[in-house]
């Protein structure tokens, strides 16, 4: 089965850049969403099809994907901010998600 | 305002079965699939299926082959999902999701708790 690999845990300082990263094989030929969660909520869409924002979204929030590894990257982060990410992508008609990374903002 | 609303919380016994609403507003229900992610405490997303609320066509992840059920009701704009045989191992937070225009799950429920506990 397909898997998706995040590291568990990214920090980062107000104000700074964070990248998360999310790694498949041949990840660059699928689209990338991507999901923020903060504790006791629902999950948010943050990004679809790589690097697209839906309307509401900061546009702090960006993505990139390409070869084996899909990015995403919030420019100026907030303390706000600070969630588990999840990276999302179709194989097959089923859907995989990453195990989640955790953003810190120090 | 488009908004997937859930049944509450449920505390079931170790081989019994569940059955977890996810009732549709603000859109056409039949346009766009639903699906159903779970999370287990302090565990990541896992995807469990999927129904085309159009034609009732379903996909299960061979995880839950056998023991998830995904129907929906077109009138009541509700799609549901059973999960039968419970175990501990599935005490978790089930979220239905829809998955809209851009193949993205752009919309969630807030979540059904469910325990399964002795």
């Amino acid at each position: 089965s397909y898997d998706l690999s995040q590291p568990p845990s990214v920090s980062v300082s107000p104000r700074q850049t964070a990248s998360i990263t999310c790694s498949g094989d041949k990840l660059g030929d699928k689209y990338v969403s991507w999901y923020q969660q903060k504790p006791g909520q629902s999950p948010v869409l943050v990004i679809f099809q790589d690097n697209e924002r839906p309307s509401g979204i900061p546009e702090r929030f960006s993505g990139s994907n390409t070869g084996n590894t899909a990015t995403l990257t919030i420019s100026g982060t907030q303390a706000m901010d600070e969630a588990d990410y999840y990276c999302q992508a179709w194989d097959s008609y089923t859907v995989v998600f990453g195990g989640g990374t955790k953003l810190t903002v120090l | 305002q488009v908004h997937l609303v859930q049944s509450g919380a449920e505390v079931k016994k170790p081989g019994a079965s569940v059955k977890v609403s996810c009732k549709a507003s603000g859109y056409t229900f039949t346009t766009y699939p639903i699906h159903w992610v779970r999370q287990a405490p302090g565990q990541r997303l896992e995807w469990m299926g999927w129904i085309n609320a159009g034609n009732g066509n379903t996909k299960c992840s061979q995880k839950f082959h056998g023991r998830v059920i995904i129907t929906r009701d077109t009138s009541a704009s509700t799609a549901y999902m059973d999960v039968s045989s419970l175990r501990s191992e599935d005490t978790a937070v089930y979220y239905c999701a829809r998955v809209g225009p851009d193949s993205a799950f752009d919309i969630w429920g807030q979540g059904t708790m469910v325990i399964v506990s002795s």
